[in-house]
């Protein structure tokens, strides 16, 4: 059994600041990490994804992988209205069932 | 191109009712997903398709049933419904990376 443990939060920031939310995983093993945000009553969508150890950015989004400490981390800068969502952090299991791992999810909200 | 479409959006059953989900995707993808969500549980597989043809459990397939009636489709039937079920069942597809997923709309089941 694979685990993603997230804070569910919900997590409350201000427009313009930095949002940071966190993920940590059991299997030492994996090997790739995703981000995917749902909007409440939609359903999730891919917008980051990691493999290597360090920092991977794609817009006001940052992905930090550390793999000796088993932690994921997004950070959303100058954080808007529009990225209130839930955000679920997902391992790769490439050694078992090739499948996905969720865990259940931080709850953002960004005050304008 | 409509991505991933599921059938029907909402649905109530009674208990030992059975009733069948209807997924289609038209991104030619060759693997397709079955997903439960529920509150503090987070996104779980019942069951997935590799490729045409083939299909395995995932981590909660017990009560379920799929078939993957051609590339396009792959369906969930609940062949004696249980409170239990009560859940919203997302479909999800991928092409060559099957991490990186494209989701349907969701289905909201509610069994009473």
């Amino acid at each position: 059994q694979k685990e993603v443990e997230q804070n569910s939060g919900p997590l409350s920031v201000p427009e313009g600041a930095i949002a940071s939310l966190n993920c940590t995983y059991s299997d030492r093993g994996s090997q790739s990490f995703f981000w995917y945000r749902q909007y409440s009553g939609k359903s999730p969508e891919l917008i980051m994804f990691i493999y290597s150890n360090g920092d991977k950015e794609d817009g006001r989004f940052t992905a930090q992988l550390n793999k000796a400490s088993q932690y994921v981390s997004l950070l959303i800068r100058d954080s808007q209205p529009s990225d209130s969502a839930t955000y679920l952090c997902a391992v790769f299991d490439q050694t078992g069932a090739n499948n996905l791992f969720f865990g259940t999810g931080t709850r953002l909200t960004v005050i304008p | 191109n409509a991505g991933v479409t599921q059938t029907p959006k909402f649905q109530v059953l009674k208990t030992g009712q059975s009733m069948t989900l209807q997924c289609a995707q038209d991104m030619n993808h060759n693997s397709m997903y079955w997903y439960r969500q529920d509150p503090g549980m987070g996104l779980r597989l019942i069951y997935y398709s590799a490729s045409e043809g083939t299909t395995d459990k995932g981590e909660v397939p017990n009560g379920y049933n799929v078939s993957r009636l051609n590339k396009r489709e792959f369906s969930l039937r609940l062949e004696s419904a249980a409170p239990s079920q009560t859940s919203v069942y997302f479909c999800a597809s991928s092409d060559r990376d099957p991490a990186k997923q494209f989701f349907g709309p969701g289905t909201r089941l509610t069994v009473l």
